[in-house]
């Protein structure tokens, strides 16, 4: 079955610890994003990776660190200075293509199912 | 930085009647994407619309992008029960920038 995994779907850590959630995609997608999402909002962007070994800065990176060794993995670090880190977090990836010499298109993002981080 | 501005925020409807949902873009984008999350779940890829002035339709759904591409809309026709959740644009231009999205309630 090809797909994203996100685990666990809930987590609960305790304030000051730095906690790694993880994403996995055998779909062989190029790019990977994380988001937030908050109840009642809609999904805010903290990181994204076109390619192995690069990625980016989203709308609310700070707080958060990102790796991607792998091309199936894209995991993300929930570190200590992110002031409000409970919250729902989204893995999703997307082959990204390009239509003409420099302008680049997303296809549809595939999300994983969520992980729930409640900081205690 | 790229806005993008979703209304309304929610709407609660009879079923059999039609809903809409607008999405408003500070930036010109390069397309524009829709998907729709049901209660507890995760965001489902709808429809992509590229072409300036395009018009998509899936069975009740239709999707419209603006003649400038800053604006889309979703309109449901004939709402059933199944059509619950909330729907979300993404405005694509160099990365992708979520509305706030619209969440639909149907009375059965």
């Amino acid at each position: 079955d090809g797909g994203i995994t996100q685990s666990p779907k809930y987590l609960f850590r305790k304030e000051g610890q730095n906690v790694t959630l993880s994403c996995e995609q055998n779909l062989n997608h190029d790019a990977m994003y994380w988001y937030r999402q908050d109840p009642g909002q809609g999904l805010r962007l903290i990181y994204y990776s076109q390619i192995v070994n690069d990625f980016q800065k989203g709308d609310i990176a700070e707080g958060y660190s990102v790796s991607r060794e792998k091309k199936e993995s894209f995991p993300l670090t929930v570190t200590s200075a992110q002031k409000n880190p409970t919250a729902f977090y989204l893995c999703a990836s997307s082959i990204p293509r390009l239509a003409g010499a420099s302008t680049l298109l997303y296809n549809e993002q595939f999300f994983g199912p969520g992980t729930r981080l409640t900081v205690l | 930085g790229q806005q993008v501005m979703q209304i309304p925020q929610y709407q609660h409807v009879q079923e059999g009647e039609d809903f809409t949902t607008y999405c408003n873009s500070s930036t010109t984008l390069s397309n524009i994407q829709w998907y729709k999350q049901r209660p507890g779940g995760h965001p489902v890829f709808l429809i992509q619309l590229v072409k300036s002035g395009e018009v998509k339709k899936q069975k009740r759904l239709t999707f419209q992008f603006g003649e400038a591409k800053k604006n889309s809309s979703l309109h449901i026709t004939a709402t059933q029960t199944t059509d619950v959740g909330t729907y979300f644009c993404a405005g694509i231009a160099g990365k992708s920038t979520f509305g706030d999205g619209t969440t639909l309630t149907v009375k059965p």
